[in-house]
């Protein structure tokens, strides 16, 4: 079957930094997409890889490891903004998207 | 950018009503839209896959005689709830994806917020 993992919940304090990981195993891969969602609201795109390596945009920046099955996460110089749910997708061969469980970001003061 | 809006924002109604949600495309075709549901501190679950002009894919485990979907053009799809039950109480959302470069992410509405008393 197919499955993403990823933590379900994370504490971290202001202005740090924090990592997210989420591991998978999918029926093929088409790309890894991070999103994320405010409690009652739509998620949002983060970011978007497809080939190993990091991709960076701005404060967060996404790894990804093929061969692993593995992508992360990371968030810098954390605002009280940035909690939130972080959810891990992958598209599979069918260029179906397989959604994590999404992990619960809390910032502390 | 891909701007996805759906409507309405929450609607609260009486059960076995329908209530009908309404996804559009604003700015792009959107060869396919998908329907989620998402119960509290619940990740997404995919409820069906449309593709315009033809007939909706439901997951396992989703009525497809309660969830009626039609996409009957590129910019539109509508998700109605058919004799609602407290039960689908929850947060739908829609998302659409047009003719694009692998890279493009899914584009999402606000979702909707249904409440059956």
């Amino acid at each position: 079957g197919q499955n993403i993992d990823q933590p379900t919940e994370m504490t971290a304090t202001e202005g740090a930094i924090v990592q997210i990981n989420c591991t998978y195993q999918t029926s093929g891969f088409n790309g890894l997409f991070w999103y994320q969602q405010h409690a009652g609201e739509a998620p949002t795109f983060l970011s978007y890889n497809v080939l190993d390596g990091l991709e960076e945009k701005g404060r967060f920046s996404s790894f990804l490891s093929r061969s692993k099955g593995y992508s992360y996460l990371l968030l810098k110089e954390l605002q009280m903004k940035d909690s939130a749910s972080y959810l891990c997708a992958v598209r599979d061969s069918n260029y179906q998207l397989i959604w994590g469980a999404g992990t619960k970001l809390i910032i502390k003061p | 950018g891909a701007v996805v809006s759906q409507h309405p924002s929450r609607v609260i109604c009486k059960s076995g009503t329908s209530v009908k949600i309404e996804c559009r495309s604003l700015d792009f075709q959107a060869t396919t839209m998908f329907w989620y549901r998402q119960f509290p501190k619940q990740s997404l679950m995919l409820m069906a896959t449309s593709n315009e002009g033809s007939k909706a894919t439901y997951e396992q485990g989703v009525e497809k005689d309660k969830f009626l979907i039609n996409h009957a053009s590129l910019t539109l799809s509508t998700l109605t709830v058919t004799s609602a039950h407290p039960e689908d109480s929850s947060f739908y959302i829609c998302s659409a994806r047009g003719s694009y470069p692998d890279s493009s992410p899914l584009h999402f509405g606000n979702g909707t917020r249904l409440t059956v008393t």
